[in-house]
């Protein structure tokens, strides 16, 4: 099973500042990374996928990078909407594997 | 738009069953495969299972496997999951969701979640 890990745990960004989230997986997922969107109490959202494409509908701010085992997800200008719990996911090899999660939280 | 809702969540006792049922509309739900994910409380995503857009092919997380039975009926646009020797640590909101663009593992949308609580 692939292990990701997602750093830091918790990340405290004033609105209109850059956000930048880190993923990196036990051994390489090629491009197959996704990043996903979770708000309290609502359902993960799909932001990123083929680890920097965005997904339709997700705006520009939203950015994704990285290959084999090093990702990464920026937010470019954080908006109030922003503050979520943001997942790296792999779908290279079953299982299908999440990281724990990075809290973006306001400063 | 694509639009998922789950049902038949609930509380069980450890041991018991349950079968969850995820309906799908507005998009053509023979083309994609569909998985379920869960979420503990306080925790983070777990894929649990998934079955292929015809439903020949079929996965499952090692915590489940031998226990839960993922199944589809196309005609209805419905994909089941029947849960069976539930566990405590089995209490999670569960997620039925589709795979983007149809690539198998990729999931989006996501329905709403149900929960299911498993406890004496």
């Amino acid at each position: 099973e692939i292990v990701m890990t997602q750093s830091p745990v918790t990340l405290s960004v004033s609105p209109g500042e850059r956000a930048t989230l880190s993923c990196r997986a036990s051994q390489s997922v090629s491009s197959n990374l996704a990043w996903y969107q979770q708000k309290p109490g609502q359902a993960p959202r799909l932001l990123i996928y083929s680890a920097s494409i965005r997904a339709t509908g997700i705006p520009a701010r939203f950015s994704g990078s990285g290959s084999g085992t090093e990702f990464t997800l920026t937010i470019s200008i954080l908006q109030s909407e922003d503050f979520a719990v943001y997942y790296c996911q792999q779908y290279t090899n079953w299982p299908q594997t999440f990281g724990q999660g990075t809290k973006v939280e306001i400063k | 738009e694509m639009q998922l809702l789950e049902s038949g969540g609930g509380l069980v006792q450890p041991g018991g069953s349950l079968r969850l049922s995820c309906a799908a509309s507005a998009f053509t739900f023979n083309t994609h495969s569909m998985a379920w994910v869960r979420q503990a409380p306080g925790k983070g995503l777990e894929w649990v299972s998934d079955i292929s857009d015809s439903g020949r092919s079929t996965n499952y997380a090692d915590s489940v496997e031998g226990r839960f039975i993922i199944s589809r009926d196309n005609s209805k646009n419905t994909v089941d999951l029947q849960m069976s020797s539930l566990r405590v640590e089995d209490t999670a909101v569960y997620y039925c969701a589709s795979s983007y663009l149809g690539i198998r593992g990729l999931f989006g949308p996501w329905g709403q979640g149900i929960v299911v609580t498993v406890s004496s």
